[in-house]
């Protein structure tokens, strides 16, 4: 079985500062890993995935994170934080094989940018 | 290249009536897949269908129910509305091949469809 856990509902940084999102995952076949953003009354839009490629992945809109396996932890970071940045941040993962397609999320971090 | 459509956007119905949410996927893709994102919480799993059947189904009583057409679009209908169903329903297609980048089965999502129930 796999899950993720997302540590913080809510998030809150001053513009400009360092964004730090926390996911913790579990799984027990070598896990695909995703973060999602979602505006309000909007759907998913993909930010970036782990695909054991290589651990530092990057994103759009300046995002990455940082695949650490003895952590089993995927933190997604953006250096600089934007107004436009404001949103509501999910953490998936999934397996990769056959009928291992489907997503399970965290319970998401909403994310509010101070001016 | 038309992204995943969903229709409605928006929905009210009452407790004990039936829904019938639609979904149009990606350009190229044959799966399709359906999850439910309740108030503040993360998208839940319901079904998967590829080849016109159901493949995978989440924890979900069979008052959900789903349907994929010849032309890939799908159907998620729900029976004997609840209030606890008040949700938004987000479809998402993939495709068994990596295109551009893509990983085999990566998701793309729609829009969604608010349903309301009162």
């Amino acid at each position: 079985a796999q899950s993720v856990t997302q540590l913080g509902s809510h998030v809150s940084v001053s513009e400009g500062a360092l964004v730090l999102l926390r996911c913790n995952y579990s799984s027990s076949v070598p896990p695909y890993l995703f973060w999602y953003v979602q505006y309000p009354n909007q759907g998913l839009q993909l930010l970036l995935k782990y695909t054991s490629a290589a651990t530092l992945v990057k994103g759009i809109n300046g995002f990455e994170a940082e695949f650490k396996k003895s952590e089993t932890s995927f933190h997604l970071t953006k250096p600089s934080a934007h107004m436009s940045d404001a949103a509501e941040y999910f953490c998936a993962v999934r397996g990769s094989g056959w009928g291992a397609q489907k997503l399970v999320f965290g319970q998401g971090t909403r994310l509010t940018i101070n001016p | 290249d038309a992204g995943v459509t969903q229709s409605p956007t928006h929905l009210i119905k009452t407790r004990g009536q039936q829904v019938t949410l639609r979904c149009s996927p990606k350009s190229g893709h044959d799966t399709v897949s359906w999850y439910q994102q309740a108030l503040g919480q993360g998208p839940q799993f319901i079904f998967q269908y590829y080849e016109e059947e159901e493949r995978q189904r989440g924890n979900f009583p069979d008052r959900f129910s789903g349907h994929q057409f010849p032309n890939y679009s799908s159907e998620l209908n729900v029976n004997a509305l609840l209030l606890g169903d008040s949700a938004l329903y987000l479809c998402a297609s993939s495709s068994p091949t990596s295109v551009g980048g893509a990983l085999p089965y990566e998701q793309y999502f729609g829009p969604g469809t608010r349903l309301t129930v009162t």
